[in-house]
């Protein structure tokens, strides 16, 4: 039973460009949250997918968006990148309309130049 | 964003000591407390929850602590092991409510052989 897949694993940007970041959910969950993770925090909450919606979205600038296909996988778009999104970005996904049984991806680092 | 505070930022234990991580939250609408455990190059992995209808959880070594009047929330590793440095973070959250989950800043905790 695979887990959270994500890919790519790194990925180098230069400023201003755009990126697109895949995760597949663990078998049986259908819901999808994606985190951005800065070097020495806390993961911090972009937003979650539920059937194919946007459902809830944290404190992210509209460059941040994202998509869920039928399939359950989902991606996290981020438009004119700035340094600061240098993060490790985590999908976790989860038991349909909860939290409970919260499986994270190992991630992908993404450095902007 | 952050409503979730965690201390210590480091920790230092010798093997077969106790690691004690606390963590205090603000919202009294959570209802569910994981602790994840990572290790670098990894995303968060869900070590041992708790909700607030009990005060104690124990799984192995790892124990939570709940004490729901205070707003506080512990995590106690009892033997510490060196395959036990990683880093903890606290979380809490709103169950069956597709709300996000706040983490703390995180622990690296390292386990002196």
């Amino acid at each position: 039973d695979a887990g959270v897949t994500q890919s790519p694993t790194h990925l180098i940007k230069t400023r201003g460009q755009q990126v697109t970041l895949r995760c597949s959910p663990k078998s049986g969950h259908d819901t999808v949250s994606w985190y951005q993770q800065a070097l020495g925090q806390g993961p911090q909450f972009i937003f979650q997918y539920y059937e194919e919606e946007e459902r809830q979205r944290g404190n992210f600038p509209d460059r941040f968006s994202g998509h869920q296909f039928p399939n359950y996988s989902s991606e996290l778009n981020v438009n004119a990148l700035l340094l600061g999104d240098s993060a490790l970005y985590l999908c976790a996904s989860s038991l349909p309309g909860t939290v409970y049984g919260y499986t994270f991806g190992s991630g992908t680092r993404l450095t902007v130049v | 964003q952050q409503q979730v505070k965690q201390s210590p930022q480091s920790l230092i234990v010798q093997k077969g000591g106790i690691s004690i991580i606390n963590c205090a939250y603000e919202n009294t609408a959570f209802d569910y407390f994981p602790w994840y455990q990572q290790f670098p190059g990894k995303g968060p992995a869900l070590l041992i929850a708790i909700r607030p209808d009990v005060s104690e959880k124990k799984e192995g070594r790892f124990t939570i602590s709940f004490n729901k009047s205070a707003k506080q929330f512990s995590l106690h590793i009892m033997d510490s092991q060196p395959g036990d440095s990683a880093t903890y973070f606290c979380a809490a959250s709103m169950s069956n409510n597709n709300n996000d989950m706040r983490f703390g800043a995180g622990t690296r905790l390292t386990v002196k052989p």
